[in-house]
């Protein structure tokens, strides 16, 4: 079981807007800010957002993220097939001495 | 450009130590301003943190991993490593090495090695 909740699949059609929740606790999103990785099929993670609702150089516009409380979005709007992956939420946990929570992942379908 | 690299056995049998090695090429684990860590993934299932390491020594480990990992660096050859004792089948996955900022704000992974698979099997 995953410290963040997430969907297991979410799924849009081009051009839509689509947004993945992640739900956390006190010990990590209700006090951390809020990270997001996409992965591509057979590729490694890639940092999509960090600090909630930054984006890395070289990351669309399209991808926003929030948080409020114990709980983060991650939104993709203007949908492209190539969105298509899976995407996960981090956070830093502070239970347990500290470590990073992830979230169980949510499988993006274009359709 | 800072690339990451991990290199290690793909096989491992049960109850042995799996040990991951990771080259850090184009900066330095020796930097102030970063950790380097291992995140894990199992086949067609979803990431896992191990555990980040510092310069200074310090480190923080997945307290469901704790009591199975260590996680060290070597600044002469800009290198960091993995050991997890006691594999099982369970531990089968994808193992990455990545590197973090620092604190809360900083916990989260800007670069990331390719990934080697480690599986468990006699």
């Amino acid at each position: 079981q995953s410290v963040l909740t997430q969907p297991p699949s979410a799924s849009g059609t081009p051009g839509q807007r689509v947004t993945i929740s992640c739900s956390g606790s006190s010990s990590n999103i209700g006090i951390s800010p809020v990270n997001w990785y996409q992965q591509l099929p057979g590729t490694a993670p890639k940092l999509l957002i960090y600090s909630s609702n930054q984006r890395p150089s070289g990351v669309p516009d399209r991808f926003s993220g929030s948080r409020s409380g114990t709980s983060a979005s991650l939104a993709i709007s203007g949908l492209q097939s190539e969105d298509e992956a899976d995407y996960y939420c981090a956070a830093w946990d502070d239970s347990l001495n500290g470590h990073v929570a992830f979230g169980g992942g949510t499988k993006l379908t274009v359709l | 450009q800072l690339q990451l690299q991990e290199s290690g056995p793909g096989l491992v049998k049960p109850s042995e130590t799996l040990s991951l090695t990771c080259t850090v090429s184009g900066g330095s684990i020796s930097s102030s301003s970063y950790y380097w860590g291992w995140i894990r993934q199992p086949p067609g299932k979803g990431l896992e943190y191990i555990g980040s390491f510092y310069n200074s020594g310090s480190t923080y480990y997945n307290p469901s991993l704790k009591s199975r990992v260590t996680i060290s660096g070597d600044t002469s050859k800009n290198q960091f490593s993995l050991k997890l004792s006691s594999m099982t089948a369970a531990d089968t996955a994808v193992y990455y090495c990545a590197r973090s900022g620092l604190g809360t704000w900083g916990a989260y992974f800007d670069y990331w090695g390719q990934g080697t698979l480690a599986t468990v099997s006699s």
